[in-house]
């Protein structure tokens, strides 16, 4: 079957860094997106990995192992403001996104 | 703002009632999509619209029916409802199907109580 696994909540420090983890398994791959999502509102597309490696976006980097079905994203100089769900989710052959549950990341001053 | 908006915000319904989700997108896009979310649940796809044809169906039941009149408009028209339906109801849009292409849109969705 197609999964997608992240942990439920993360507590992190403001300034701090954060790395939030995602394995996947799907039928055929696509790519590997996050998203961001606070509460009440729609989710925000962060990131697109579909090869190998670090993709660095400002504050916010993506990671992605294809051999190990295995992705993160890392928050550096974390800011209340990034108080928010971060969903992954990875695109199978019929180009379906599979969505992991979120991880809720809280931050504390 | 996405570009993608939803109406309304919020729906309280009785299960014998009949109302419809609407959706609108302002990008061009010629996909768009019905999702369903439940608290500490993944995203459920639930129907798929690509030039304006529904490309897919998840299993969802008769209960739910979607009418894409035009590529930039979406409905999710809704009757005899059960309370385990009761979630955030999310429509996004994208360029297409390929993800190189670029990225799913959401509108903010609405949020739905069967009573």
């Amino acid at each position: 079957g197609q999964n997608i696994d992240q942990p439920t909540e993360m507590t992190a420090t403001e300034g701090a860094i954060v790395q939030i983890n995602c394995t996947y398994q799907t039928s055929g791959f696509n790519g590997l997106f996050w998203y961001q999502q606070h509460a009440g509102e729609a989710p925000t597309f962060l990131s697109y990995n579909v090869l190998d490696g670090l993709e660095e976006k400002g504050r916010f980097s993506s990671f992605l192992s294809r051999s190990k079905g295995y992705s993160y994203l890392l928050l550096k100089e974390l800011q209340m403001k990034d108080s928010a769900s971060y969903l992954c989710a990875a695109m199978d052959s019929n180009y379906q996104l599979i969505w992991g549950a979120g991880t809720k990341l809280i931050i504390k001053p | 703002e996405t570009g993608v908006t939803q109406t309304p915000r919020h729906l309280v319904m009785g299960m014998t009632n009949k109302k419809s989700l609407k959706c609108e997108q302002h990008l061009g896009h010629n996909a768009m999509y019905w999702y369903k979310q439940s608290a500490k649940k993944p995203l459920e796809l639930m129907f798929v619209y690509n030039f304006k044809e529904q490309t897919e169906n998840n299993s969802v039941p008769s209960r739910f029916s979607p009418e894409c009149p035009n590529s930039s408009h979406l409905f999710l028209h809704l009757h005899t409802l059960q309370p385990e339906d009761s979630a955030l109801y999310l429509c996004a849009s994208s360029q297409g199907r390929d993800p190189q292409i670029g990225e799913q849109y959401f509108g903010p969705g609405t949020r739905l109580t069967v009573t």
